[in-house]
């Protein structure tokens, strides 16, 4: 099994619609979960981090299910500038480094 | 504020050429240091990974190497390019908590090899 693995999509989703992604990881011992945003041929920039109790930025909503060890982002209201490459990422534990899956692509039609 | 360099933007170099990439990180110190590759259209790949100096482990094994010669500073570098080599370069820096491993990392805004 992966250690971090997302649908690769493509995702294409009318404007104004609700999309959601989801990622399992395989390592129980995880213990920091971020969702990144790359636009194509640019570097991947941190979209928000997700915290247990799960997270909210406009609309953008992150959550964690340490059990199902999956995490999920929700975005409401797409955006034509939402369409990027959205990467999930998980950390190997306390003393691990950071790895990201693959990436699921994002594509808003107008 | 912390902020991560990494140049050249753009390289294109002849099979068989050297490499050297070079990424400095400002306003942190001890920062765990990552190269990743992303071949166009797929996912980033880690190359390398060091959290310290000299400290520095392989995660494929390939036709380059990295050096930590400084606290701040992480190289890539090839004695001899091949044309499988091509890719997007991301250098990023995260740091690790006392309880919760490497956080969030920050990334360069990367170099576009090609090699031909």
């Amino acid at each position: 099994r992966k250690e971090v693995e997302q649908d690769p999509g493509p995702f294409n989703v009318p404007e104004g619609a609700t999309v959601a992604f989801n990622c399992t990881y395989s390592n129980s011992a995880s213990q920091s979960f971020f969702w990144y945003r790359q636009d194509c041929r640019k570097e991947p920039k941190l979209l928000m981090s997700v915290y247990s109790s799960g997270n909210e930025d406009g609309r953008f909503t992150a959550q964690l299910n340490r059990a199902s060890q999956y995490i999920s982002l929700l975005i409401r209201d797409s955006k034509l500038s939402d369409s990027a490459t959205y990467l999930c990422v998980v950390n190997g534990g306390r003393d691990d480094k950071i790895i990201f899956g693959k990436g699921t692509r994002l594509h808003i039609l107008p | 504020s912390q902020t991560i360099h990494q140049w050249p933007a753009t390289l294109v170099q002849p099979v068989g050429s050297p490499l050297s990439l070079e990424c400095t990180v400002e306003g942190t110190s001890n920062p765990n240091l990552y190269w990743y590759r992303q071949a166009a259209g797929r996912g980033l790949q880690l190359l390398f990974y060091s959290v310290g100096i000299g400290q520095i482990s392989s995660e494929v094994p390939q036709n380059l190497s990295a050096s930590r010669p400084q606290d701040r500073q992480f190289i890539l570098s090839s004695k001899k390019l091949l044309l499988s080599d091509s890719g997007f370069y991301l250098c990023a820096w995260s740091f690790r908590t006392w309880n919760e491993g490497d956080t969030e990392a920050f990334f360069g805004q990367g170099t576009r090899l090609t090699v031909v």
